[in-house]
């Protein structure tokens, strides 16, 4: 089966910009889920999504990121505006349902300058 | 908030021998999974223990789980060079939201 889909692979934007992100999931996959990993730390659950609805998003920062998962399939992660403290890989990854281990993209590097 | 701790954070040992990670884990834990990270990759899922005494072994990986003690355990049993990565466990909580530990960076040396 495809894996779960990222894009981009890489992104390098300046301080103050807007940046979005794009996932994937493995089909048939209800459960969606977005992490950010700083470097030298592991992965911090960002945002759940159950097909479209939000399962939780206690650990997002509203007032600069949001997510979407419009139709219960594809999901865009956006950052508007991106902080220094921003930098990091944000991964998404999909489960058949939320007792299940969860498949991992690749991941999106984002650097700010 | 569920708060995972992994031990140590770094661990360096010789081809052939045998080592433990330890993995705590804060308040009470549905399941707990372990992961597998290998450097600029995304992680691998490689057991989830579902409950009490749990026990799952592939090849040279054993991985345990003690819900009472709020322990879990990944064996290591003689270690081979394509082992070095880094390994996560993580626990959900009764809302089902995923914790992830600071890894344990594992380099396995000849």
């Amino acid at each position: 089966e495809a894996g779960v889909a990222q894009s981009p692979r890489y992104k390098i934007i300046e301080k103050r910009q807007s940046v979005a992100f794009w996932c994937n999931p493995i089909s048939g996959h209800a459960t969606l889920y977005w992490y950010q990993q700083i470097l030298g730390q592991g992965p911090k659950l960002l945002i759940q999504f159950q097909n479209n609805g939000v399962v939780d998003d206690s650990q997002l920062p509203k007032d600069r990121f949001s997510a979407e998962r419009l139709k219960g399939v594809d999901s865009t992660l956006k950052i508007q505006p991106a902080k220094l403290e921003d930098s990091a890989v944000y991964l998404c990854a999909s489960s058949s349902d939320r007792s299940q281990p969860q498949h991992f993209g690749d991941g999106t590097r984002l650097s700010i300058l | 908030e569920l708060k995972v701790e992994q031990n140590p954070l770094f661990l360096s040992m010789q081809e052939g021998k045998n080592y433990t990670i330890y993995c705590n884990y804060s308040t009470t834990s549905d399941r707990l999974y372990w992961y597998r990270q290998d450097p600029g990759k995304s992680l691998e899922s490689l057991f989830v223990l579902l409950s009490n005494g749990a026990v799952k072994q592939e090849g040279r990986l054993m991985a345990s789980l003690d819900t009472k003690a709020r322990l879990s355990t990944l064996h290591i049993t003689a270690a081979v060079h394509d082992l070095s990565a880094t390994y996560f466990c993580a626990g959900t909580n009764t809302g089902n939201q995923f914790y992830f530990g600071t890894g344990t960076s594992l380099t396995v040396i000849p």
